[in-house]
Formats: C-alpha cells, sequence, structure tokens
C-alpha cells in the first residue's frame, strides 16, 4: 500500500541534544512539508521541499533543519536551539505544491516528540 | 494579520443529526479551501477541497460550501454517525511564489453522540 512513514512513533530526548524524526514516502509525490502541531493550536509549517535538492523555509523553521536528497525522504532534525520542541511532528507529502486542485495533502500519523 | 478561526468547543450532536462546522478567515484571499479529518493520535486525512468560484461541493454524507463574501466556508455531514467523532481542519490554499501551501486552523472537535 502506498503511504507515508513516520517513525519513530514516540521519541523522548534530552534538553540540548539534536534529533532526527524519519519521514518516508511511497507516493512518488514530488512535494513534502513537515508540520508541527501543538494542544489547542493549528497545523504549523516547518519546512516544505517542492523537489529533490530543494526546501524552503516555513512559517516556525528556527530552530529546524532538512534535507532532501531522495525523493522518497525529508527528514527533520530538531536541533538544541529549537526552544520549545515538544510537539506532534507531522510530515505530509502532495504530488506537486504548484497545482493545489489537485494536490491535497496526504500526512504520516506522526511521531509525537517529548523534550525533558 | 492572516487568520483562520474554527470553533474551538466541542460540538456535540445526537446520531442521525446534520453537523454543521464553521471556517471563518479574515486578510486572506485563498484560491481553495480543503477539509480534513484527524483522528487523536493520527495524521489529518483530507475529505473534500473547493476552489474560490465554487459554492458547494458534495461526496456522499458531506457537503462543502465556500462564500468568499462572507469568507466563511460551512462543512456539513448529514445523517451523523459515531464514527463522525474527529477533530476537522480546514485549510486555506493561497499562491505564494509559485507554491500553493495550505494553511490550517486549530480545527473543532466533534461529538456524535449514539
Amino acid at each position: 500500500d502506498g503511504g507515508i512513514t513516520q517513525s519513530p512513533k514516540y521519541l523522548f530526548r534530552k534538553e540540548g541534544q539534536n534529533v532526527t524524526l524519519s519521514c518516508e514516502q511511497n507516493l512518488n509525490h514530488d512535494a513534502m512539508y513537515w508540520y508541527r502541531q501543538d494542544p489547542g493550536q493549528g497545523l504549523r509549517l516547518i519546512y516544505y521541499s517542492q523537489i529533490v535538492n530543494d526546501f524552503q523555509k516555513g512559517d516556525i523553521a528556527e530552530g529546524y533543519s532538512v534535507s532532501r536528497e531522495k525523493k522518497e525522504s525529508f527528514p527533520l532534525t530538531v536541533t538544541s536551539a529549537q526552544k520549545n520542541p515538544t510537539a506532534f511532528y507531522l510530515c505530509a507529502s502532495s504530488t506537486s505544491a504548484g497545482q493545489a486542485y489537485n494536490s491535497p495533502l496526504h500526512f504520516g500519523n506522526g511521531t509525537r516528540l517529548t523534550v525533558t | 494579520s492572516q487568520k483562520i478561526e474554527q470553533n474551538s468547543e466541542a460540538l456535540n450532536i445526537q446520531e442521525g443529526k446534520t453537523a454543521t462546522l464553521t471556517c471563518n478567515y479574515t486578510n486572506y484571499s485563498p484560491a481553495y479551501l480543503q477539509w480534513y479529518r484527524q483522528d487523536p493520535g493520527r495524521g489529518p486525512v483530507f475529505l473534500l477541497l473547493i476552489r474560490e468560484n465554487e459554492k458547494e461541493k458534495r461526496k456522499e454524507r458531506l457537503k462543502v460550501t465556500f462564500d468568499t463574501t462572507l469568507k466563511q466556508s460551512l462543512f456539513h455531514i448529514t445523517a451523523s454517525q459515531p464514527a463522525d467523532s474527529a477533530t476537522y481542519l480546514c485549510a486555506l490554499v493561497k499562491a505564494s511564489g509559485g507554491s500553493y501551501i495550505p494553511t490550517f486552523g486549530r480545527g473543532t472537535s466533534l461529538i456524535v453522540h449514539p
């Protein structure tokens, strides 16, 4: 079955450590996205990538980094510079970021990161 | 500043009734509006999309309206069932440098009682 896989589902880290969240898709989608969800808040865009080797900052990119070396993979690193890293992180993909009518987002089931 | 507003209070209804959820926005000129369903601990799932020049879209028991004058979308679930209980998110999509990136509201929780 095609879909998006995020791993792990739960992640615990100590403050000051960098941590990388995995996101893999086998939908052959060009565009991939990372959103963060906090209780009572909407999804906020961290980074997105329209094609391999290219990515753009979203609304809350500070303290995060990404790479897009393969079409299928878009890992997110939460660095120690991120002030409030504890959150639910959602990865998504779409056929193309430039064709919204035919490109709703397909989401993974998220990684819940807890930093203490 | 741009805002997307969805009712933060949960909507409680009886099974069989029609649920109506509201999405209001300000300082936006979206090209499209999307609705997603999110179950606890899971990622959102796309339900419906409506374009700015469309008044209404239907899919089975779901109906979405889009009023660009009122800056409002209504999402209806007819003949609601307990299985429809979830959080429903609206997302506005506008063009930005050649890309169309959805911006999400915080969602409204729907609880359908048997």
